[in-house]
């Protein structure tokens, strides 16, 4: 039972273009999100995250939007970068599970010079 | 400041032989989680730890998995008897508190021939 679902496996974008990348929920229990960023052969890192009292956080060229009656979540990428290419997995947790950060399946983005 | 620490890093070992893999997380952190990825599932959450206690082992896919964390600077994850379908990476990860950034390690990667 995936509770967090990535239905991209892999996106393709024009350097200087727009990368949104998109994520669904199906528990209403969570109320943080978080995406994470993984170069081959590296753990993922922290991105950014966003909690349910908001709908939009922005961090330089990154921005995650929330839709809670949507049960869904986007991250936005202006401009995509070559470097931007990487798997990008969205994550989400509710506080009254200790914690605990349950990943989506992972979207592989390419950008293209 | 070191990160978290996995080993081995790569692994390769013959179906019915015990794996163990270790993880150090990092220095102050209060929760360490062990997760798996594949390419269907993305990132399964295995097992997390909260003050040396383990907290949630429903990711645990059967019995032939166990994972113990004796002290604060050590967990090991063990596969016996390893079989094929676990050829995955196997990633430590730590934090300091519910709630707060997940930090990964950089992975183990197992292969089962």
């Amino acid at each position: 039972d995936q509770q967090v679902k990535q239905n991209s496996p892999s996106l393709s974008v024009q350097e200087g273009r727009i990368s949104i990348l998109n994520c669904d929920y199906t528990n209403s229990m969570f109320d943080y999100f978080l995406w994470y960023k993984k170069y081959p052969a590296e753990g993922p890192t922290f991105l950014i995250s966003i909690s349910s009292i908001k709908d939009k956080n922005e961090d330089g060229r990154f921005t995650v939007f929330l839709n809670k009656s949507a049960k869904h979540l986007s991250l936005h990428i202006v401009p995509s970068q070559p470097g931007d290419s990487a798997v990008y997995f969205c994550a989400a947790s509710a506080n009254n599970q200790g914690g605990k950060l349950i990943f989506g399946q992972g979207t592989e983005l390419s950008v293209k010079p | 400041d070191a990160g978290v620490i996995q080993s081995p890093r790569h692994e390769v070992t013959e179906m019915g032989q015990e794996v163990t893999l270790r993880c150090k997380p990092i220095s102050g952190h209060n929760s360490l989680f062990w997760y798996r990825q594949t390419m269907m599932r993305g990132l399964e959450l295995l097992i997390y730890f909260n003050n040396n206690v383990p907290i949630d082992d429903s990711g645990m896919p059967e019995d032939r998995f166990s994972a113990k964390m004796p002290n604060a600077s050590f967990s090991t994850l063990k596969i016996q008897p390893s079989e094929p379908r676990d050829s995955a990476v196997y990633f430590c990860a730590s934090e300091t508190g519910p709630g707060n950034t997940i930090y990964f390690g950089e992975g183990s990667w197992l292969t089962v021939v």
